[in-house]
């Protein structure tokens, strides 16, 4: 089935050290999207790629990093954890263009841990 | 921010019932969208509204726009333990990506 993948789904770092999650799909979708979910919150908008363009918000701190070498896979890097970046982080695709007119497919997320 | 805001944050009721959550928006929208998050997992798109619809149904569920309050709102259906989740709605303006809302935790018991 056509979907989207987090590795990992669980991920424990040390305070200050770099980590990466990664995403992957199987749509062919064009655009692809990196959420924060604290606990109890909502997601918020980090950045997204439209192709090969990259759209900051923005409000999303420095320490957070993505980058997208190919359609398929989409990575955010996290320079230097801080307690405060422990959360979920979605990663969610559409379809340009027409991607608002049909929802979002999303992965089932990684929970980061910072220790 | 156009951030959606759920009424209310909780609601708990009983399987069979009916639940109705609801979202008020800040900005002008295309479209507006209802997730369920089930607890520790990714969303999962339910329903799509455009902003020159008034009224929506897929299966259970019912969602209702009024673009001139800014509101809408989504109705369960014969509601089932199966349906415990968070429910956010999420809106799209102006081609910008979707900004969630806080959500609305439904718990339904047997």
């Amino acid at each position: 089935d056509a979907m989207v993948i987090q590795n990992p789904r669980y991920q424990v770092t040390q305070f200050g050290k770099p980590v990466t999650l990664s995403c992957s799909q199987t749509l062919n979708h064009n655009v692809m999207y990196w959420y924060q979910q604290k606990s109890s919150q909502a997601p918020k908008l980090l950045f997204h790629y439209y192709d090969k363009d990259f759209n900051n918000e923005a409000d999303t701190p420095d320490n957070f990093q993505s980058r997208r070498p190919n359609t398929s896979f989409c990575f955010l890097d996290i320079r230097s954890p801080g307690l405060g970046d422990a959360a979920m982080y979605l990663c969610a695709t559409s379809r340009g263009g027409q991607g608002a007119w049909e929802g979002y497919t999303f992965g089932s997320g990684t929970r980061l841990t910072v220790v | 921010s156009q951030q959606g805001e759920e009424d209310p944050q909780a609601l708990s009721i009983q399987e069979g019932e009916n639940a109705t959550m609801n979202c008020s928006y800040k900005t002008s929208i295309n479209n507006l969208q209802w997730y369920r998050q089930n607890s520790g997992r990714g969303l999962v798109h339910l329903i799509l509204i455009r902003s020159n619809e008034r009224e929506k149904h897929s299966g259970r569920l019912r969602v209702t726009l009024d673009t001139s309050k800014k509101s809408s709102s989504l109705l369960i259906t014969a509601s089932r333990a199966a349906d415990t989740a968070s429910y956010f709605c999420a809106t799209d303006g102006a081609g910008t990506a979707l900004i969630f809302g806080k959500g609305t935790t439904l718990s339904v018991s047997s």
